[in-house]
């Protein structure tokens, strides 16, 4: 089982641009978590899905979409990047909602926007 | 809105020595978990607590969950270089569960060999 991969693992854009992060589990996973990492914030969910077909917002929403077509995979869409998207993004998944487990960490996709 | 807050931020000990790391919220968690990094690497899952005053222990790691619900403190019994890195506490919330967890900033642990 390759568990939580992400893809890219860097990416440099410039402001304006578009870009799609794939976040793909092989652990038959029903929920899928997107977050961003800044230094000294700890991990920040952006969007989370609990099924196939269904997304719901995290704290900070605002600049990014997310897509649940399939449900190994989990999409992250950023329409028009800015500086302040900078940051690294991790996927995560885990069996059924947070309470009960553990959640499965990806490698993490390093975005720089200039 | 629901914060846990995680403190502190760095240390920095001799190997050897012990090491502590505490995460308050400001709402009643009907569970926490912890999750340590290494450099640049990504979280992994070491515990979760769920019973008020639940205490767990992983070798030199022992975990306690306050008897509120709302403190949690990870302690490090000797620690070595395998130690090093960034310790978060995540917490969920006991109303309008969503399916969120809210994690604290993290205490990166420094050990000088």
């Amino acid at each position: 089982n390759a568990g939580v991969t992400q893809t890219p693992k860097f990416r440099v854009l410039k402001t304006g641009q578009s870009m799609t992060l794939l976040c793909a589990q092989d652990m038959n996973h029903e929920y899928m978590y997107w977050y961003r990492q800044d230094p000294g914030m700890g991990l920040r969910l952006i969007h989370y899905s609990v099924g196939e077909g269904t997304t719901a917002k995290g704290e900070v929403p605002d600049g990014y979409n997310v897509s649940r077509l399939k449900k190994q995979n989990f999409l992250l869409g950023l329409e028009s990047a800015a500086p302040s998207q900078t940051s690294v993004y991790f996927c995560a998944s885990s069996l059924a909602g947070p309470k009960s487990y553990e959640q499965y960490f990806g490698p993490g996709t390093r975005l720089t926007v200039t | 809105g629901q914060q846990v807050m995680q403190i502190p931020q760095y240390q920095h000990v001799q190997e050897g020595e012990d090491f502590t790391t505490y995460c308050n919220s400001s709402t009643t968690l009907s569970n926490i978990q912890w999750y340590k990094q290494r450099p640049g690497g990504h979280p992994v899952f070491l515990i979760q607590l769920v019973k008020s005053g639940e205490v767990k222990k992983q070798k030199r790691l022992t975990f306690q969950f306050g008897e509120a619900k709302k403190n949690s403190s990870l302690h490090i019994t000797a620690t070595q270089t395998t130690d090093v890195g960034t310790y978060f506490c995540a917490g969920h919330v006991s109303t309008g569960n969503t399916g969120k967890l809210i994690f604290g900033q993290g205490t990166t642990l420094q050990v000088k060999p």
